[in-house]
C-alpha cells in the first residue's frame, strides 16, 4: 500500500531564516506530488504541483520555491521566511493514470514564523 | 473553468441527529466530485468519491452524497452524527481535462457536534 509522509511536524523558526519542508510517498511511482498550505481559518491554496523529477510548476507567486531531486520526493523551501508563511503545508500526491483525479494527502506540517 | 461553493461555513447539530452540508459545483466538462474531512492539525482523509457509476455514493463512517446534475449539487449526508465526526469538511471537484491532475476545494464546513 501507498504512504505519504511528511516532516517535520511542526516547525517555528524566525523571519528571515531559511526553510526545507521535505515530502515522500511510498509504494508508487511516478506520482504527482503537490504542496498546499492552509492558512489558519481557510482553506487550502495550491503551491506547486510535479509530474515528474525536475518538473515543477507554481500557483501564485511567493518566495517559496519546490524542487523534486527524487521520483518520490517533494522538497518545499525558502530562503528568507516571513511571517506570512506560517500556515499548515500538506503535501499530497496521485496516480498519473488515475482515472478519477483523487489526491492523498501527508499529515501536514505546522509552520510558525516569528 | 470549475468552481465549488460550500453553503455553510459552520454547521452545529446535536449528537444522533443528521447531517446535512451542502455543496454545489460548476464545471464545464463531466466532473470527478470527492469529500474529504479534516481533523485538527491533521491532514485530509478522503471520505467518498464521485465517479459517474451511482448518484448515490456510500463512503466510510456512515457518510453518503447524492450527485445531482440538474441542480449541480453533491450534498453530504449522515443520519445520526457522532462527537467524533467534529472536523472541517472540504467539497472538491476535478475536470479530468486539466494539466497536472489539479483538484479544486470549497472553503471548507466546519462542522460541530453538541452532546
Amino acid at each position: 500500500s501507498q504512504t505519504i509522509h511528511q516532516w517535520p511536524a511542526t516547525l517555528v523558526q524566525p523571519v528571515g531564516s531559511p526553510l526545507s519542508l521535505e515530502c515522500t510517498v511510498e509504494g508508487t511511482s511516478n506520482p504527482n506530488l503537490y504542496w498546499y498550505r492552509q492558512a489558519a481559518g481557510r482553506g487550502l491554496q495550491l503551491l506547486f504541483y510535479s509530474v515528474g523529477i525536475g518538473q515543477i510548476s507554481s500557483e501564485v507567486p511567493q518566495n517559496l520555491s519546490a524542487s523534486r531531486p527524487q521520483d518520490r520526493q517533494f522538497i518545499l523551501s525558502s530562503k528568507k521566511l516571513l511571517l506570512s508563511d506560517s500556515g499548515f503545508y500538506l503535501c499530497a500526491w496521485n496516480q498519473q493514470a488515475s482515472s478519477y483525479n483523487e489526491q492523498f494527502f501527508g499529515p501536514g506540517t505546522r509552520l510558525t514564523v516569528l | 473553468a470549475q468552481s465549488v461553493t460550500q453553503l455553510d461555513s459552520h454547521v452545529s447539530v446535536s449528537e444522533g441527529t443528521p447531517v446535512l452540508l451542502r455543496c454545489n459545483y460548476s464545471s464545464s466538462y463531466s466532473p470527478s466530485l470527492f469529500w474529504y474531512v479534516q481533523h485538527p492539525n491533521k491532514g485530509l482523509q478522503l471520505l467518498l468519491k464521485y465517479t459517474s457509476a451511482a448518484t448515490l455514493v456510500k463512503g466510510i463512517n456512515g457518510f453518503e452524497a447524492e450527485f445531482k446534475k440538474s441542480e449541480t449539487s453533491f450534498h453530504l449526508t449522515k443520519p445520526s452524527a457522532h462527537m467524533s465526526d467534529a472536523a472541517e469538511y472540504f467539497c472538491v471537484v476535478s475536470d479530468l481535462r486539466n494539466a497536472g491532475n489539479m483538484l479544486t476545494f470549497g472553503g471548507g464546513t466546519r462542522l460541530m457536534v453538541k452532546p
